[in-house]
């Protein structure tokens, strides 16, 4: 069975570009998870969907990132404008229930 | 929200060595209780979970055991081999129709041949 997949898996942009990182989740998840790692922080919730819905998007660290899910098979993440602190791992999660199953990730780096 | 501690921050065992980690959770409403192995440069993955009504879950060389009453819960792994050697991590979700995780800052195992 394919796992979540992720694109793509290594992004460099420069400060001020628009940045967009796609997910699939696993057929018949009904919800989704945006989580992003980086050593300061560790792994960070950023937002979380249940049956395309956004349900809570209190990670969201600010007006520049924004998330939507079309459809129960496709997620996108946008960061817009992008700046350096923003350079990170970012991963989709998706999940049947309890357990999550996470993507390769995207590692985003923002010059 | 549910705050997850986690220690040893690194661990190094020799190879055939046990290996335990341990965190401890703050919001006594929390019942589920997964742990993820991270490979380099690759996503966590679930390796183990345990809910709020057992005390202890095991899968071959691993197991988990959760206390409630002290509300922490640790991962241990035997017989360590070197392809034991990664990042772990612990989470709590307090459930109840949501189902978000708060991690652990994780662990480094390294496995010494």
């Amino acid at each position: 069975d394919a796992g979540v997949i992720q694109s793509p898996r290594h992004e460099v942009t420069e400060m001020g570009q628009e940045v967009t990182l796609r997910c699939k989740p696993i057929s018949g998840h009904n919800s989704l998870f945006w989580y992003r790692q980086t050593m300061m922080r560790g792994l960070e919730l950023l937002i979380y969907f249940n049956n395309n819905v956004p349900i809570d998007d209190s990670g969201m660290p600010e007006d520049r990132f924004s998330a939507k899910m079309p459809n129960a098979s496709f997620s996108t993440l946008k960061i817009q404008p992008s700046e350096p602190r923003d350079s990170a791992v970012y991963f989709c999660a998706s999940s049947p229930g309890r357990k999550q199953y996470f993507g390769p990730g995207t590692r985003l780096t923002v010059t | 929200g549910e705050n997850v501690e986690q220690h040893p921050s690194t661990l190094s065992v020799q190879e055939g060595d046990s290996a335990v980690i341990k965190c401890t959770y703050s919001d006594s409403a929390s019942n589920y209780f997964p742990w993820y192995k991270q490979e380099l440069g690759k996503g966590p993955q679930l390796i183990i979970d345990i809910r709020s009504n057992v005390g202890e879950k095991k899968d071959q060389r691993i197991a988990v055991t959760l206390n409630k009453t002290a509300k922490h819960f640790s991962l241990h792994i035997t017989e360590t081999q070197p392809e034991d050697s990664a990042v772990y991590f612990c989470a709590a979700s307090i459930g109840s129709g949501d189902y978000k995780l708060s991690f652990g800052a994780g662990t480094t195992v390294t496995v010494r041949a």
